[in-house]
């Protein structure tokens, strides 16, 4: 069936650093990609989406950029601090299922 | 505004039993899914529901069953427990079916023995 992965479990930056974490996916047919932050002992927050017809989306401090070619998705996040560390998830949907599909996560860890 | 609550928050059942979780959705959200979440599997959709209606489904066994009721509050219940259900249940309001931007809540962590 059709998946959504992560290329890294885990990253590592020091804070003030630019962070981009990536994932891969297969589905071609997707409508939407989306990004979740997972704190420890919370449940995901979403972040940002990016629809199919777009390459590139900002928000604030954050940026995701779609490149369908090679089916990639990256998150950059600007100046990481502290506060960014949790695990990060991709996500898709559309293409005819309404059913999301999420990658397994990378763990950002930001040392002070 | 308050966000997604779930209740209880941590769970601890036999095999074999049965289960009932709660899922509040933010005031206005008519959507509400479900998933679970294990540190093998990932997080995986269980089910959503929207005005009342189960939607969408996930490839879970009958076992895994919900409702939504009138004020779009929902409840899933796990029935004859496996320790396989060992995991952190987790549900997400939206303001439209299959919205896109989901909130989700603290979840549930549930453990069988």
């Amino acid at each position: 069936g059709e998946s959504v992965g992560l290329h890294l479990p885990t990253l590592s930056v020091q804070e003030g650093d630019n962070s981009i974490i990536n994932c891969a996916y297969s589905n071609s047919a997707s409508d939407y990609f989306i990004w979740y932050k997972q704190e420890s002992g919370k449940g995901p927050q979403f972040i940002i989406d990016i629809r199919s017809n777009m390459d590139k989306r900002q928000g604030q401090r954050v940026t995701v950029l779609l490149n369908k070619t090679v089916k990639h998705l990256s998150l950059q996040i600007a100046a990481t601090q502290p506060g960014d560390s949790a695990v990060y998830f991709c996500a898709e949907m559309g293409g005819g299922s309404y059913i999301p599909t999420f990658g397994r996560g990378t763990s950002l860890i930001v040392h002070p | 505004k308050a966000g997604v609550t779930q209740t209880p928050r941590y769970l601890i059942k036999t095999r074999g039993q049965q289960v009932t979780l709660s899922c509040s959705p933010i005031s206005g959200h008519r959507s509400v899914s479900w998933y679970q979440q294990t540190p093998g599997q990932g997080l995986q959709f269980l089910f959503e529901y929207f005005s009342e209606t189960q939607r969408n489904k996930g490839n879970f066994p009958g076992r895994f069953s919900g409702r939504q009721f009138s004020n779009s509050r929902s409840e899933m219940n796990v029935s004859t427990l496996e320790l396989g259900d060992s995991a952190l249940y987790l549900c997400a309001s939206s303001l439209e079916l299959a919205g896109v931007e989901q909130y989700f809540g603290p979840g549930t962590r549930l453990t069988v023995t």
